[in-house]
C-alpha cells in the first residue's frame, strides 16, 4: 500500500531533550515536507526536500532540523524542544511534478512539558 | 507572495443541507489550487485541485469547487451534507514550484441531525 508513515505517532517529553520524528514514504516520491499545526494557524510548512541531500527552509523552522539522506525518509529533529513546539506535525512526499498532489501521513502529536 | 484565507472559521449545517466552504487567494503568478479536508484524528487527504483548464472542479464525496480567476476564488460546495462530512478543511495554493503549499487555517464543518 502507498503511503507515509509517521513514527512515534504520539510522545510526551521535557524541554530539552532531543528528539526525532520519523518519516517514510514507499513512493520513490522526490519531494518530502514537514509541517505543523496549530489550532487557528492551519498548517505552516516547516522544511522541505527536493531530493537526496536537497533540503531547504519553509515558514517556521526555527528550533527544527532535517535531513534527507535516503529518497524514502525525511526525519525532522528537535535538539532541544521548548513548549512552544507542542503541536500536531504532518509529514507528507509527492513526486517531483506540480501536477500532483500531496500525500500526508497521519500525524505525530508532541507535547513538551 | 502567495496567501489563502478561508473566510469562515466554523460553519454549522443540518443534515442534507447544501453547503459552502469559502476560500480566497492572493499571488502575483499563476496558481494551482487545493481543498484537503481532515477528518478527526486522521492527516490530510485531497478533496480535490485545479491545475487548469474547466473551472468547476468535481471531487470525492460529491464536493465539487469553482475557480473564479477574476474573484481570486475557489469556494467548495456541496448540494447535501452528510453527517459523515463533519471534519476539517483546507484549502492551498501552491505556485509554479510546486513545492510550497500554502495552507488556510482552515473551516470547522459542523454537521447536525
Amino acid at each position: 500500500e502507498a503511503q507515509v508513515t509517521q513514527n512515534p505517532r504520539y510522545l510526551i517529553t521535557v524541554t530539552g531533550k532531543k528528539l526525532t520524528v520519523t518519516c517514510s514514504q514507499n513512493m520513490n516520491h522526490e519531494y518530502m515536507s514537514w509541517y505543523r499545526q496549530d489550532p487557528g494557524l492551519g498548517l505552516r510548512q516547516i522544511y522541505y526536500s527536493m531530493n537526496v541531500e536537497v533540503t531547504d527552509k519553509g515558514d517556521v523552522p526555527e528550533g527544527y532540523k532535517v535531513s534527507r539522506k535516503e529518497k524514502r525518509n525525511f526525519p525532522l529533529i528537535l535538539e532541544s524542544p521548548s513548549p512552544n513546539q507542542t503541536s500536531l506535525y504532518f509529514c507528507a512526499s509527492s513526486p517531483a511534478s506540480f501536477l500532483v498532489h500531496w500525500f500526508f501521513g497521519p500525524g505525530t502529536r508532541l507535547t513538551v512539558l | 507572495a502567495q496567501s489563502v484565507t478561508q473566510l469562515d472559521s466554523q460553519v454549522p449545517v443540518f443534515e442534507e443541507a447544501p453547503v459552502e466552504l469559502r476560500c480566497n487567494y492572493s499571488s502575483s503568478v499563476s496558481v494551482y489550487l487545493f481543498w484537503y479536508v481532515q477528518y478527526p484524528n486522521q492527516g490530510l487527504q485531497l478533496l480535490l485541485k485545479y491545475l487548469s483548464g474547466s473551472t468547476l472542479v468535481k471531487g470525492i464525496n460529491g464536493f465539487e469547487a469553482e475557480f473564479n480567476k477574476s474573484q481570486t476564488s475557489f469556494h467548495l460546495r456541496k448540494p447535501s451534507v452528510h453527517i459523515s462530512d463533519t471534519a476539517e478543511y483546507f484549502c492551498a495554493v501552491s505556485e509554479n514550484s510546486g513545492y510550497a503549499l500554502n495552507f488556510g487555517k482552515g473551516t470547522s464543518l459542523l454537521v447536525t441531525p
